[in-house]
């Protein structure tokens, strides 16, 4: 069985920079052709996709966001991390982590996804 | 890059069959098979129905199939049932990045 979490702060004051963990079981992240991305939702809007990391450490970031986004990955802990730079309220959102066993293709296990509000 | 486009809403009654459009452009729906699909409901996280255009993840329902026409993806969902009220959203992977749709609503009258 496929699981992910995220796991963060629920509450980032703007110009902060927000760190954000996603830990899975079920699968590697070192097997060839997997993927892991996030995908984020503000609220009542629809999904924007953020960042996708490869088994081979290849990274893919939305090119509206580029410039603020890192991801990395630990294997060894299953786990992967993405931050975001510079909060503005428009951030507000759930963030979801996914994973997909197609190269990044398309999503077919997601976490239950982590609301974080961007407010002084 | 600019989101795929996708009517705001559609409905129809159980029983019937219903289409939700995707139109994105030549260098994304049109340029590869790597068009999916997802349903979701309210406060939960979405769900994959269809992938690589027209393939449905194991177990999941036939009512649902997926096809596409250049520019253009398209969703169907036949003999429509009251748990198929959900919000859909297209997507289109490219070598670069991945574009999501702007969401369909469906009403099950």
């Amino acid at each position: 069985q496929i699981t992910l979490k995220e796991s963060g702060p629920t509450l980032v004051k703007p110009t902060q920079t927000l760190t954000l963990t996603c830990t899975f079981s079920g699968f590697s992240l070192s097997t060839s052709g997997v993927g892991v991305g996030w995908i984020r939702q503000p609220p009542g809007k629809a999904l924007e996709w953020l960042a996708l990391i490869y088994w081979d450490d290849d990274k893919r970031y939305s090119p509206s966001l580029k410039s603020r986004l890192t991801i990395t990955k630990d294997t060894s802990k299953n786990q992967l991390v993405l931050t975001m730079t510079n909060m503005d309220p428009v951030d507000t959102a759930t963030y979801y982590c996914a994973h997909s066993p197609k190269g990044g293709s398309c999503y077919f296990d997601w976490g239950q996804g982590t609301l974080v509000t961007v407010s002084p | 890059q600019s989101a795929l486009t996708q009517p705001a809403s559609v409905s129809g009654s159980p029983g019937q069959s219903i289409t939700i459009s995707c139109t994105g452009t030549s260098s994304d729906v049109g340029a590869y098979n790597f068009v999916s699909w997802y349903q979701q409901h309210p406060g939960k996280a979405p769900k994959l129905i269809i992938y690589e255009v027209s393939n449905r993840p194991s177990g999941f329902s036939n009512r649902f199939s997926g096809s596409k026409s250049g520019n253009t993806a398209s969703l169907t969902i036949s003999g429509l049932q009251a748990e198929d009220e959900a919000y859909y959203y297209c997507s289109s992977y490219t070598s670069i990045s991945t574009l999501f749709g702007g969401g369909t609503k469906l009403t099950v009258l």
